[in-house]
């Protein structure tokens, strides 16, 4: 059964407090893993897809990478209007998106 | 850059009450999708359109139904609602049948009485 797990649920950093959110997943025959932003009360941003182990995306203070069995989404020299939730979904063989719970992150001034 | 709007942001309704939900795509998108979004629960799939006319349960359809009678508008509708549909309701669309990335509209929450 296809599978997505994230971690830490949530993560707080202090403002240029690098870090990394996890994205940890099982899949029949990956297709592409998606990350997106979601702020309070809105619908998700989309920031990246990767499609195949070693391939590597960047977005100003984000750069998310892949390998065969999880994605990181890292974040350098955080500010707070980086502070939302960051969702990872797959696509696979079975044509459906699976979604993880996400990752909340706060990043203090 | 892609545009998905939904038609209300905000939707309060009172249990039994027919719910229309609107989402409309301006890019000509073959897929569209139907999601909602509870705490701790993710985001689930209710329906999805690959085609006009065309339309395919998703994970949750129970309560609910759909249309899509003009490529760019989805539409969700709730027969009767119930308080166990109050939720985050999100549509998202996409190209193509492969992996390609969904694109979601602003979101409409939902709090049925």
């Amino acid at each position: 059964e296809d599978q997505v797990t994230q971690s830490p649920e949530a993560l707080r950093l202090q403002e240029g407090e690098s870090s990394s959110l996890n994205c940890s997943y099982t899949v029949s025959g990956l297709r592409g893993l998606f990350w997106y932003r979601q702020d309070p009360g809105k619908g998700p941003e989309f920031l990246f897809t990767l499609y195949s182990a070693g391939e590597e995306k960047e977005k100003e203070r984000l750069k998310a990478t892949l390998t065969k069995k999880e994605s990181f989404l890292h974040i350098t020299a955080p500010k707070p209007e980086d502070s939302a939730t960051y969702l990872c979904a797959v696509f696979g063989r079975t044509y459906k998106y699976i979604f993880g719970t996400g990752t909340r992150l706060k990043v203090l001034a | 850059d892609v545009k998905v709007t939904q038609s209300s942001r905000y939707l309060v309704k009172r249990t039994g009450e027919k719910v229309f939900l609107e989402c409309v795509q301006d890019m000509d998108h073959e897929n569209m999708f139907w999601y909602r979004q509870d705490p701790g629960l993710g985001l689930r799939l209710i329906y999805f359109s690959y085609d006009v006319k065309m339309k395919e349960k998703g994970d949750i359809p129970e309560g609910y139904s759909v249309s899509r009678e003009k490529k760019e508008r989805f539409s969700l509708i709730l027969e009767s609602a119930s308080t166990n549909q109050t939720s985050m309701y999100l549509c998202a669309s996409r190209r193509g049948q492969g992996g390609e990335t969904q694109y979601f509209g602003p979101g409409t929450r939902l709090l049925v009485l």
